[in-house]
């Protein structure tokens, strides 16, 4: 079992340009969740897909978008990039919770992305 | 608000007990995790506490949770080289699914 990888590993974009980040979740993990980590900072969450659909969504701007795939890998699409954008940006997979339980969530490596 | 808080910067001796400390706001907390984060790497949980409970014991790592003064802390005993990192705590909450909410890490710093 790979685990949650994530491409690619490392990503220079210029101001203004769009990207897609890509995470392909846990074996047997349904729920893929993304995390942006600024330098220096905790993982902010920016949203979280299960069944194809957003489940819910941190504290970002629409510029910031996402999907789930049927296989339930994921897309983060950031459009218009700002400076301030770069981050290293962390996916999470873990398994649909139930009610109350606990969840393990499993982190990629992250891909760092740098805005120039 | 979901706001939660830990020291910028710890450093023991090889041998020694490290405690981490972290303090968070939202009374609602479900569970209260810890996750280390190696150099240019994702994160690793460590271990996790359910909100009702007050210690968890696992192996070398103790987490005590003292929810009236909303604050947790990790002991590492026995603490060596290979634990130097960054350690952040989070949370979930009633209402918040597994979203994670982080505090913004502590490094740990180990010295022979």
């Amino acid at each position: 079992d790979a685990g949650v990888t994530q491409s690619p590993t490392h990503l220079i974009k210029t101001r203004g340009q769009q990207v897609t980040l890509r995470c392909s979740p846990k074996s047997g993990h349904d729920t893929v969740s993304w995390y942006q980590q600024a330098l220096g900072q905790g993982p902010q969450f920016i949203f979280q897909y299960y069944e194809e659909e957003e489940r819910q969504r941190g504290n970002f701007p629409d510029r910031f978008s996402g999907h789930q795939f049927p296989n339930y890998s994921s897309e983060l699409n950031v459009n218009a990039l700002w400076l301030g954008d770069s981050a290293l940006y962390l996916c999470a997979s873990s398994l649909e919770p139930g009610q109350g339980s606990n969840t393990e969530a499993f982190f990629g490596q992250g891909t760092r992305l740098t805005v120039v | 608000g979901e706001d939660v808080e830990q020291s910028l910067f710890l450093s023991v001796r090889e041998g020694d007990s490290s405690v981490i400390n972290c303090t968070y706001t939202d009374s609602s907390s479900t569970y209260l995790y810890w996750y280390k984060q190696e150099p240019g790497a994702g994160l690793q949980l460590l271990t996790y506490i359910f909100s009702n409970m007050d210690m968890k014991q696992d192996q070398r790592l103790t987490v005590l949770l003292n929810k009236k003064d909303k604050h947790l802390s990790l002991r590492i005993a026995d603490t060596q080289t290979g634990d130097s990192a960054i350690y952040f705590c989070a949370e979930t909450f009633t209402g918040g699914g597994n979203k994670l909410t982080f505090g913004t890490g502590t490094q740990l710093k180990v010295e022979l």
